[in-house]
């Protein structure tokens, strides 16, 4: 049974370019959660997505970042018109279900660097 | 605001030693906790987690301990490994399944 899989690994960026991440749940999981990591801190809550729908985005920015989890297919962060600051570790996870106290199960991150 | 931290940045232990982390939550209202373990380059790796309505768990060669009273959790580590080296984070679950993590902590084990 596969893991949550993230890709790319890496993503480098120009400022002001796109980068899309993508996140595939663990199989039979259809809640995801976003985390983003910067260097020498902990995870900070970004979005929470079950299929086809947006249930929390609270942690994310208003502009430039939007998400989707399609019906069919991965998970999607998008970041518009990168920014130096975006440059961070991105997490996926995934979980059975919709709870306080359901584990999560974490992907490998993706990396992005905004040059 | 709601906040999860830790009291120390790095540990650095002996090998066979018993390490213990700290954490420090903020929400008394706060009815899950789990602890990940952190390898360079890689992803949180679920170790224990722990409810409101238990003070204590145990899993292999690690302990989680909750004090609601001051809002205190703790890891233990039983025999600290090389392969234990690592940052450690706690969380506290939120409604909806959303993690607040702490800062982290940095276990260095000498062997």
């Amino acid at each position: 049974n596969a893991g949550v899989m993230q890709n790319p690994r890496h993503l480098v960026r120009r400022r002001g370019q796109e980068a899309r991440l993508r996140c595939s749940p663990m199989k039979g999981h259809s809640h995801v959660y976003w985390y983003r990591q910067l260097p020498e801190e902990g995870l900070k809550f970004m979005v929470y997505l079950q299929k086809e729908n947006i249930i929390d985005e609270s942690g994310m920015p208003k502009e430039r970042f939007s998400a989707e989890f399609p019906k069919e297919g991965p998970s999607i962060l998008r970041i518009q018109q990168v920014v130096r600051g975006d440059s961070a570790a991105y997490f996926c996870a995934s979980s059975p279900r919709e709870s306080a106290t359901s584990e999560q199960f974490f992907g490998p991150g993706t990396r992005l660097t905004v040059l | 605001g709601e906040s999860v931290g830790l009291h120390l940045p790095t540990l650095s232990v002996q090998e066979g030693d018993n390490s213990i982390i700290n954490c420090a939550y903020s929400n008394s209202a706060s009815d899950y906790f789990i602890w990940y373990k952190q390898e360079s380059g890689k992803g949180p790796q679920f170790i224990i987690d722990i409810r409101s309505n238990m003070d204590k768990r145990q899993g292999q060669r690690v302990t989680v301990l909750l004090n609601k009273t001051v809002k205190h959790l703790s890891l233990q580590i039983a025999a600290t490994q090389p392969g234990d080296s690592a940052v450690y984070f706690c969380a506290e679950a939120q409604v909806g399944g959303k993690l607040i993590f702490g800062q982290g902590t940095e276990l260095s084990v000498k062997p």
